[in-house]
């Protein structure tokens, strides 16, 4: 069974620049999480979805943050304005059900300059 | 305001040792504590859960013990392995949603 994929595995940006980040969950998980792992300290949950639904994105930052999965299997988190204190992993996630096992990704590790 | 907490934030023990790290949590709707642990340039991966309906789940080496009156769970290993040495993050959630981690215990075993 194939695992929780992301891409890119690094980015280096300057500020101001944009990226996104594309995760594809494992078949048939209709859970899909967003979490943001700075340095040394705990994933830190931005963004859940249930298939194509957001059930969650409290913790997202609107103004520069965006996420969507439009279909229900994808899904691609976009940083529209990065900061230098946005540079941290960034973890997709995935579980069959919402309660159940997560499933993590590799990761996004973004640098900020 | 930090709803997991965690302590010691580094823990070194021998090889053989039991290793004992801790975790307090605010919320007192919280149903559901796992931990998972992360190897360096690993991503989370699912150790051990419990749920307050019992105060103790054993998986081979590792024991969570629970205390819902005072809000706090600990993790046991017992017989540690240099294997062992990985961050640990203790997380909890109601039902299952939102998953809020602490800021982990960095362990490592010594040979």
């Amino acid at each position: 069974e194939a695992g929780v994929t992301q891409s890119p595995r690094y980015a280096v940006l300057q500020e101001g620049q944009a990226v996104s980040f594309w995760c594809d969950p494992i078949s048939g998980h209709d859970t899909l999480y967003w979490y943001q792992q700075p340095r040394d300290q705990g994933p830190q949950l931005l963004v859940y979805f249930r298939d194509e639904a957001v059930i969650d994105n409290s913790q997202l930052p609107s103004d520069r943050f965006s996420a969507v999965r439009p279909k229900g299997t994808n899904s691609t988190l976009k940083i529209q304005s990065a900061k230098q204190g946005d540079t941290a992993t960034y973890l997709c996630a995935s579980s069959f059900k919402v309660g159940e096992r997560l499933f993590f990704g590799h990761g996004t590790k973004l640098s900020v300059l | 305001q930090q709803q997991v907490r965690q302590s010691p934030q580094s823990l070194t023990v021998w090889e053989g040792e039991t290793a004992i790290l801790n975790c307090s949590y605010e919320d007192s709707t919280f149903d559901y504590f796992p931990w998972y642990w992360q190897f360096p340039r690993e991503s989370p991966a699912l150790l051990i859960a419990i749920r307050p309906v019992s105060n103790k789940k054993e998986d081979g080496r590792f024991t969570i013990f629970f205390n819902k009156r005072e809000k706090k769970l600990s993790l046991h290993i017992t017989d540690s392995q240099p294997g062992d040495s990985a961050t640990y993050f203790c997380a909890a959630s109601v039902l299952g949603y939102k998953l809020t981690f602490g800021t982990g215990t960095s362990l490592l075993v010594d040979p």
